[in-house]
């Protein structure tokens, strides 16, 4: 069974836009969530963990936590033709440090 | 920078053959994954270790086994390769809760 969740599939947004990624987990056992991105070809790169409650800013990439819900989004402003990628959630179990990936959103910006 | 090197980077093995990814990091990290990335399911757990001489079950783990010799070394056996195993295969390391590390991938095709 999937334990997190990612939509949309895909999302195309124009250059300049703002992009919105979403993840729900459901298992309370997930304690650090994680964002990475993934361009064609190479493997997956962490963007920003978040751990708290709230909102957490790095540049353009924003992420938010709510814990209550184990709901997890990433805010992308100001969307770049380079942030078109495949972006993971992942979620650790801090009971069995197993860490799961959601199936991913893929990101195009249009220029 | 952290360093995770997966070998080989392309195999193409026959239908019931045996094949052995190797992966090596020197991250100092506990935890190591082999994952698995097919279009449509993002990344899946095949195994994960948190030591030398540990294994733990991921969430694919039927017709595959790992090893963890040492701290640095980890490998995924295929004793009988079957063309669903056909995918690409990464390799990770990390600690519990911390930003994870993943090798270039290898390319597993079985005909």
């Amino acid at each position: 069974q999937q334990k997190v969740q990612q939509s949309p599939e895909s999302l195309s947004v124009p250059e300049g836009g703002m992009a919105s990624l979403n993840c729900t987990s459901s298992d309370r056992n997930f304690q650090y969530f994680w964002w990475y991105r993934q361009h064609s070809g190479e493997g997956p790169k962490a963007l920003m963990s978040i751990f708290s409650d709230g909102d957490k800013k790095e540049g353009r990439f924003t992420a938010h936590l709510n814990k209550a819900s184990l709901h997890v989004s990433l805010h992308i402003r100001d969307s770049q033709p380079s942030d078109s990628a495949l972006y993971f959630c992942a979620a650790t179990n801090t009971n069995t440090g197993k860490l799961t990936f959601g199936d991913g959103t893929v990101l195009t910006v249009k220029p | 920078e952290a360093a995770v090197t997966q070998s080989p980077r392309n195999k193409v093995t026959v239908t019931g053959g045996n094949v052995t990814l190797s992966c090596r990091q020197t991250n100092s990290h506990n935890y190591m994954y082999w994952y698995r990335q097919d279009t449509g399911h993002g990344l899946r757990l095949i195994h994960y270790s948190y030591g030398a001489g540990n294994l733990q079950i991921g969430d694919v783990p039927d017709g595959y086994k790992a090893t963890r010799t040492t701290q640095e070394d980890f490998f995924l056996l295929l004793e009988l390769a079957s063309p669903s195993q056909t995918s690409l295969y990464f390799c990770a390391s990390s600690e519990v809760g911390t930003e994870v590390f993943f090798g270039k991938g290898t390319r597993l095709t079985v005909v």
